[in-house]
C-alpha cells in the first residue's frame, strides 16, 4: 500500500541537541511538506519542497533545516536554535497539481 | 501572511443534531480544501473547492464556497460519533501550499 511514513513516532531530546526527524513517501508525489502542530493550534508551514534538490522556506522555517536528494525522503533536521521545538511534526506529500495533501501519522517531540 | 479563521473554535452537540464550521479569509481565497484530524491522530484530505459558489457533498457532509470566494462551510447532518474530531479549512494558494485555518473541534455528547 502506498503511503507516508514518519519515524519514529516518539521522541525524546535534551536541550542544545539537533534531532532529524525522517519522512519516506512511496506516492511517487512530486511535492513534500512538513509541518508543525501545537497542542489545540492549526498547522503551520515550516518548510516545503516541489522537486527534488530544491525547497522553500515555510511560515516558520527559523531554527528548522531540511533536504530532498531523493524524491522519497524529505528529512526535517530540528536544530539547537529552535527555542520551542516541542510539538507535533506532520510531513505530507501532493502530486503538486492543485490535490489534496497525504499527511504522514506524526512525530510527537518533547524536549526534556 | 494570510489568515485564515475559523468560527467557532469549538463545538459541542448532542449525537443527532447538526453541526456548521465556517471559513473566513480578508483577502480572495484561491482553491479550498478541508481536512479532518481525529483526536490523536493526523488530517485526512475530505474535499476540494475551486469555483465561486460550489457546493459538494458527501453523504451527511455539505461544503460550500462563498460567491466571493472569502468564505466556505462544511456542514454535517444528524451528527454521528465517528464525527468528533478537528475540522480544518486551508487555501491551496498558487497550487503550492496549504495555509490553514485554525480549526474547528467537534465533541458529541451521547
Amino acid at each position: 500500500d502506498g503511503g507516508i511514513t514518519q519515524s519514529p513516532k516518539y521522541l525524546f531530546r535534551k536541550e542544545g541537541q539537533n534531532v532529524t526527524l525522517s519522512c519516506e513517501q512511496n506516492l511517487n508525489h512530486d511535492a513534500m511538506y512538513w509541518y508543525r502542530q501545537d497542542p489545540g493550534q492549526g498547522l503551520r508551514l515550516i518548510y516545503y519542497s516541489q522537486i527534488v534538490n530544491d525547497f522553500q522556506k515555510g511560515d516558520i522555517a527559523e531554527g528548522y533545516s531540511v533536504s530532498r536528494e531523493k524524491k522519497e525522503s524529505f528529512p526535517l533536521t530540528v536544530t539547537s536554535a529552535q527555542k520551542n521545538p516541542t510539538a507535533f511534526y506532520l510531513c505530507a506529500s501532493s502530486t503538486g497539481q492543485g490535490e489534496g495533501y497525504t499527511f504522514g501519522s506524526g512525530t510527537r517531540l518533547t524536549v526534556v | 501572511g494570510q489568515q485564515v479563521m475559523q468560527i467557532p473554535q469549538y463545538q459541542h452537540v448532542q449525537e443527532g443534531e447538526d453541526f456548521t464550521t465556517y471559513c473566513n479569509s480578508s483577502t480572495t481565497l484561491s482553491n479550498i480544501q478541508w481536512y479532518k484530524q481525529r483526536p490523536g491522530g493526523h488530517p485526512v484530505f475530505l474535499i476540494q473547492l475551486v469555483k465561486s459558489g460550489e457546493v459538494k457533498k458527501q453523504k451527511r457532509l455539505t461544503f460550500q464556497f462563498g460567491e466571493a470566494k472569502k468564505n466556505s462551510s462544511l456542514h454535517i447532518t444528524a451528527t454521528q460519533t465517528t464525527d468528533v474530531g478537528t475540522y480544518f479549512c486551508a487555501d491551496l494558494f498558487g497550487n503550492e501550499k496549504l495555509t490553514f485555518g485554525t480549526g474547528t473541534r467537534l465533541t458529541i455528547i451521547p
